[in-house]
């Protein structure tokens, strides 16, 4: 297992346009997060999964946005219509529990043109 | 409500100097504060945490600071090299019923000079 992976990198779409990302966490993390980054801040927190359950989801979610994790492994986050201001690095973490921190993936830039 | 924010958004360096990169925080339920590092075009990669109940700890040519009375917490890097040359974030961890949040700040670029 090589960390948390996130397809693809680079997405780059038209507004209006939905678009899919994924992410595949360590393996043995029952915990996985999503963020949002925009340039020069730090990341935002949008949803988090125990397993399969979605247990909490940030105000910035709106509901263009939704994210799944069918079987408690991958997740995938959607977001449908695409609007300029969704462009932004989409990062997926995971972790173990227990312990404080989590471990991410690179990202998924996307960019709404 | 809850933030976590840094003192300079920008700090430069020479190589084998130390390095100071200070954070003020609000919020005093968090049980843990996290440093984490993030290259360009990389996640953050965690880099040293310490509990709420401690001062100080040591790692690998860093060291955390936290002074719960004026809620700053800073990170220390010894003998910054270039490879330090990256964006820096504080961030604190809050434990909700089920998980740990966990909560950045706007993040501090380290600049190495050779």
């Amino acid at each position: 297992d090589t960390g948390v992976s996130q397809n693809p990198r680079h997405k780059i779409t038209k507004r209006g346009q939905n678009v899919t990302f994924r992410c595949d966490p360590i393996s043995e993390h029952n915990r996985l997060y999503w963020y949002r980054q925009t340039l020069g801040q730090g990341p935002e927190f949008l949803t988090y999964f125990q397993n399969e359950a979605q247990l909490e989801k940030s105000r910035l979610l709106s509901d263009r946005f939704s994210a799944e994790r069918p079987k408690g492994s991958f997740s995938t986050l959607e977001i449908q219509r695409t609007e300029q201001g969704d462009s932004a690095m989409y990062l997926c973490a995971s972790s173990p529990g227990g312990r404080p921190g989590y471990t991410f993936g690179s990202g998924t830039r996307l960019t709404v043109v | 409500g809850e933030s976590v924010g840094l003192h300079l958004p920008t700090l430069s360096v020479q190589e084998g100097d130390n390095s100071i990169i200070n954070c003020a925080y609000s919020n005093s339920a968090s049980d843990y504060f996290i440093w984490y590092k993030q290259e360009s075009g990389k996640g953050p990669q965690f880099i040293i945490d310490i509990r709420s109940n401690m001062d100080k700890r040591q790692g690998q040519r860093v060291t955390v600071l936290l002074n719960k009375t004026v809620k700053h917490l800073s990170l220390q890097i010894a003998a910054t090299q270039p490879g330090d040359s990256a964006v820096y974030f504080c961030a604190e961890n809050t434990p909700r019923a089920s998980y740990d949040k966990v909560i950045f700040g706007p993040g501090t670029s380290l600049s190495v000079i050779p």
